[in-house]
This record gives structure tokens, C-alpha cells and sequence, in this order.
């Protein structure tokens, strides 16, 4: 998964807290998305990015909030975070030439 | 809207035994078909892309072939090594978001 990173890895939230979860990518891709994870689920698209300063919701887009200040960090935040928010969150960045989503390491958030 | 059915949800191979994993789909207009394998904990890694009915591509024990409903991951001689979740993506014609929808994902296990 060279070239996107998510930080943080692990996160425990309670019911209610706000967080900011980052991804970064070196590779100077136009296009981000974020997806999370559920068992059952597969992935699903939560927000997305075509350039520095747009971003768009995606499939599941309630209860999160995204931006793209720099062309390189894609931010997805939990303003108030709720237990259905318990899940793996994935960010991709899209090499539009190749035309393949590449994927960071994940971020496991539990919400108590 | 956009399908992908995986199937079997999971399955369990001896060391070298062959088999298939079926991804199913209903896209409005394929731009393209991608499989991807994804280790425990971590995200999904790309595999191939394939374009239109009658493509195969292969990569060491892998070979991905399409048609006009479904593509097949053909694994031959597996090793242990092997062992994933692999999951199918498809791309529909979306003005110029390049979403992905993917389906649930195969949980491989291929046992020594």
C-alpha cells in the first residue's frame, strides 16, 4: 500500500466524541475516496474527492464530514460519533492513467 | 444501480487444489471489472483489470477471465501463501467520479 497513509491506526471513541481521521498520499493523485468496511457489507463509499478544494458524498455519507484543503491529504471527520459508526475506514487515491484505486492500511474505529 | 454478488463467501482449498471464485455483476455500461486480494488487517491490493467479454489476465497462480455477466479468479496449484479475502469491483460509466462498487469479498484459506 505504498504512497497512502492513514493515521490513526486504531481508535476508541465513546458515544458522542469527535475525531478527524487522515489520509495522505504522495503520488499526486486528483481523486480520494473514503470507504468503510463492514462485515456483510464489502466496501461502500462514504465521500469522495476529484481535486483539491471539491468534495462529494458518496453511498453512505450521514454522520461524516470530509475535506480537501491540499491535494495531497484527504480528511474525513466524526462530528459526533455513534455506535453504527463502529467499522474499518479505507481511504483510496485513484491513478487516473492506469485507472486503479490504490488503498491505504485502514483505521479500525470502535464507538462505545 | 450498480450489483456485485461474490460467491462462494468463503472457501477451503488443500495445498494445490485448484478451483474458482465467481464475481457476478450488473453494471449499466462496463468501463472495467477489477479484482483485488486483501490480507487480515489490511487494505485491499489491486490484481487486474479486465475490459470486455472474452479478456483474461494472469499473474503466477492467478489467471481473471470476463464475460458479458460474471468473471472467474481461476486459482491453480494454490499455496498457502494464497490465502486472502479477494474481492470484485466494477466501474460503470459515472460522469467522471471513477467510483468503484465492490461486492462482499471470498475469504480463501488454503490449508498446508
Amino acid at each position: 500500500n505504498a504512497g497512502v497513509t492513514q493515521t490513526p491506526k486504531f481508535r476508541v471513541l465513546k458515544t458522542g466524541q469527535s475525531m478527524t481521521l487522515l489520509c495522505a498520499q504522495d503520488m499526486n493523485h486528483e481523486y480520494m475516496y473514503w470507504y468503510r468496511q463492514d462485515p456483510g457489507m464489502g466496501l461502500r463509499l462514504i465521500h469522495y474527492s476529484v481535486g483539491e478544494g471539491t468534495t462529494a458524498k458518496g453511498e453512505v455519507p450521514d454522520g461524516y464530514n470530509v475535506s480537501r484543503l491540499k491535494k495531497q491529504n484527504f480528511l474525513l471527520g466524526l462530528e459526533s460519533a455513534a455506535p453504527s459508526q463502529t467499522s474499518v475506514y479505507f481511504c483510496a487515491s485513484y491513478n487516473r492513467g492506469r485507472g486503479i484505486q490504490y488503498f491505504g492500511a485502514g483505521t479500525r474505529l470502535s464507538v462505545l | 444501480e450498480d450489483q456485485v454478488t461474490q460467491s462462494p463467501e468463503a472457501l477451503r482449498l488443500q495445498e494445490g487444489e485448484s478451483s474458482s471464485l465467481n464475481c457476478s455483476y450488473t453494471v449499466s455500461g462496463l468501463r472495467g471489472l477489477f479484482w483485488y486480494r486483501q490480507d487480515p488487517g489490511k487494505g485491499p491490493e489491486f490484481l487486474f483489470t479486465l475490459y470486455s467479454a472474452g479478456e483474461e489476465k494472469e499473474k503466477e497462480r492467478l489467471k481473471a477471465t470476463l464475460t458479458k455477466k460474471e468473471s472467474f479468479l481461476h486459482i491453480t496449484a494454490p499455496k498457502p501463501e494464497d490465502s486472502a479475502t479477494y474481492l470484485c469491483a466494477v466501474q460503470a460509466p459515472n460522469f467522471g467520479n471513477e467510483k468503484l462498487t465492490f461486492g462482499t469479498g471470498t475469504r480463501l484459506t488454503i490449508i498446508p
